[in-house]
């Protein structure tokens, strides 16, 4: 079956310590997307891909890192300069539907816990 | 004030009552879609509209263009449906969207 992966589904990290968060489709969508949600917050964007080895920064990119070297791929990397990383991680792809209109597709997410 | 804003922030109804979510915009879009995140956090795709009204069982969106305006609508609801409900603006380009921060949804049996 089509769809986003995302994993793990928990992740658990000491402060200082890069971590990365692994968001593979098999839809074959050109643009990827990473998404932050804190509780009781909206979806705020981080970054996005259009097509591969281009990415742009959202609108919250300080502290995150990317890359798109192929297109099933878009793993996030938060870093230690990211001053509050403890938050719901949401990857999402798209794809131009026949009216020419994009709807994304969301992964399972990954919860974020920095001690 | 933010672009998209939705109402109630959170909603409790008994099985079977009719519920209603709204989501006003202000900005200039090209379609709106109405998510649904479970506990688990997933979110999946329930609408995706520029105009009128789509029905899925027993979902019911309709958006108001001139007035900036989106509603979601549920029947005869069911413990199920408990979940947060985000709707979300395409902008212009209809390659981002705008994220309201979703109603929070309790039905009681």
């Amino acid at each position: 079956d089509g769809g986003i992966t995302q994993s793990p589904k928990y992740l658990f990290r000491k402060e200082g310590q890069n971590v990365t968060l692994s968001c593979e489709q098999n839809l074959n969508h050109d643009a990827m997307y990473w998404y932050r949600q804190d509780p009781g917050q909206g979806l705020r964007l981080i970054y996005y891909s259009q097509i591969v080895n281009d990415f742009q920064k959202g609108d919250i990119a300080e502290g995150y890192s990317v890359s798109r070297e192929k297109k099933e791929s878009f793993p996030l990397t938060v870093t230690s300069a990211q001053k509050n990383p403890t938050a719901f991680y949401l990857c999402a792809s798209s794809i131009g539907n026949r009216d020419g209109r994009v709807e994304q597709y969301f992964g399972p997410g990954t919860r974020l816990t920095v001690t | 004030k933010n672009e998209v804003e939705q109402s109630p922030q959170n909603l409790t109804a008994q099985e079977g009552e009719f519920i209603t979510i709204n989501c006003s915009y202000s900005v200039g879009i090209s379609a709106l879609h109405w998510l649904q995140q479970h506990p688990g956090g997933g979110i999946v795709s329930l609408f995706m509209l520029s105009s009128g009204k789509k029905k899925h069982g027993r979902l019911i969106a309709t958006i108001n263009i001139q007035e900036k305006h989106s509603s979601l609508h549920i029947t005869a609801s069911h413990p199920r449906d408990s979940a947060v409900y985000i709707c979300a603006a395409l902008n212009n380009a209809g390659n981002m969207l705008t994220f309201g921060g979703g109603t929070r949804l309790m039905v009681k049996p």
